[in-house]
């Protein structure tokens, strides 16, 4: 059964960098195929991709976040870390990570979420 | 702004068919597969549809995809009133090499 939790905090002034951990069991990132993304949700809004770490340690960002993202994994921790600097409030979303799932014939997609931790950007 | 297009709403009746179209172009829906997410109120995201026609296990046959060219559809028959949530399309840009989302589609279920 594959699980995901997202932690790290729920306020961050502005300017502040913003590290988020999504722990996750059922898998491992260290198999063929398989990926961590994360997603985030502005209140009332649309999904937003931001980044994505595949098992061959390929990483992918959102172009337009891409200069303020930086995602890592600890195999040995079943951990994925997000890091965004700069935080403004614009950045306030629900953030998600979920498991990406890759197989042969350019096919993707999430298939497992983590329930989403809110963060706020507020002085 | 989404990269695929969403109508922002959608709603029908108990048991009714309703379909929400997802519109994108050659860089994505046009040479990828297109995946489907159920959002309920409150809740994360849930997979309801990849591969654009293929249900994962539990998801009711009431949920059915297809995709023709650079759009995709989900269409929900036998509508009911748990059905009322946001969906979300969501394809791999080439582009952009990364996955893109819809701006999401609010059925009422009326």
């Amino acid at each position: 059964q594959i699980t995901l939790k997202e932690s790290g905090p729920t306020l961050v002034k502005p300017t502040q960098t913003l590290t988020l951990t999504c722990t996750f069991s059922g898998f491992s990132l260290s198999t063929s195929g398989v990926g961590v993304g994360w997603i985030r949700q502005p209140p009332g809004k649309a999904l937003e991709w931001l980044a994505l770490l595949f098992w061959d340690d390929d990483n992918r960002y959102s172009p337009s976040l891409k200069s303020r993202l930086t995602v890592t994994k600890d195999t040995s921790k079943n951990q994925v870390v997000l890091t965004m600097t700069n935080l403004d409030p614009v950045d306030t979303a629900t953030y998600y990570c979920a498991h990406r799932r890759t197989m042969s014939g350019g096919i993707y997609y999430f298939d497992y979420w983590g329930q989403g931790t809110l963060v706020t950007v507020s002085s | 702004q989404s990269v695929l297009t969403q109508p922002p709403s959608a709603s029908g009746t108990p048991g009714q068919r309703v379909t929400i179209s997802c519109s994108g172009s050659t860089s994505n829906i046009g040479f990828n597969t297109v995946n489907w997410y159920q959002q309920l109120p409150g809740a994360a995201p849930k997979l309801l549809i990849y591969r654009n026609n293929q249900r994962p296990s539990g998801v009711p046959d009431r949920f059915s995809g297809s995709k023709s060219g650079t759009s995709a559809s989900l269409a929900i028959s036998g509508l009911q009133s748990e059905d009322e949530a946001d969906y979300y399309c969501e394809a791999w840009d080439d582009s952009l090499k990364g996955p893109v989302f819809g701006g999401g589609t609010k059925l009422t279920v009326l």
